[in-house]
């Protein structure tokens, strides 16, 4: 069964860009959750979506916000951007009900 | 309340050795501890995980210890490799489901 993917894999952009990554959960899988992991701050939750709704929410800015289609696939977007945004990005997926979580590989942006 | 403590931030050990690091959590509502593993350029890989109805859960030479009195679960690499070379994480959670994540242990297992 095919792991969690990520596009892009590496993305540069400017300040006050906007960005959108793009993330397919393991098949059967409808939960999704996406983290921001940064030297400083590590590893921090920002949203967990399941049957397209958001369903849970970290403390993140409102710049950041994402969605999930009805295969389940999820988009995040960070609007204006700022060079703190730089980070690793993660997506993860889990079954309905159960604790385990699988990340991709994430996707890694620098603000310049 | 929410926050999940980890150390070492980095352990260094002789192969064949016993690798330990350690946690501490706050929030008792928490129900599901697992250990990450993540290799540079890669996202974390899912080790091992335990609930608080058991005290330890071995799988391989991996051994989670678990103490819900003190609030502490640790991680036990025994027999560590140097392919073991990698950075832990601890996380716990909840009924929310989010994974609150320990800063992460910097593991060198040296030939």
């Amino acid at each position: 069964k095919a792991g969690v993917t990520q596009t892009p894999r590496y993305l540069i952009k400017t300040r006050g860009q906007q960005v959108t990554l793009s993330c397919s959960p393991i098949s059967g899988h409808r939960s999704v959750s996406w983290y921001q992991q940064t030297p400083g701050q590590g590893l921090q939750f920002l949203f967990e979506y399941f049957s397209e709704t958001q369903r849970n929410k970290g403390n993140f800015p409102g710049r950041f916000s994402g969605r999930q289609f009805s295969n389940s696939r999820s988009e995040m977007n960070v609007s204006t951007l700022e060079l703190g945004d730089s980070a690793l990005y993660l997506c993860a997926s889990s079954l309905m009900g159960q604790y385990e979580q699988y990340f991709g590989p994430g996707t890694r942006l620098t603000v310049t | 309340q929410q926050q999940v403590k980890q150390s070492p931030q980095s352990l260094i050990v002789q192969k064949g050795g016993i690798s330990i690091i350690n946690c501490a959590y706050e929030n008792t509502a928490f129900d599901y501890f697992p250990w990450y593993q993540q290799f540079p350029g890669k996202g974390p890989a899912l080790l091992i995980a335990i609930r608080p109805d058991v005290s330890e859960k071995k799988e391989g030479r991996f051994t989670i210890s678990f103490n819900k009195s003190a609030k502490q679960f640790s991680l036990h690499i025994m027999d560590s490799q140097p392919g073991d070379s990698a950075t832990y994480f601890c996380a716990a959670s909840g009924s929310q489901g989010n994974l609150i994540f320990g800063k992460g242990t910097k593991l060198s297992v040296k030939p």
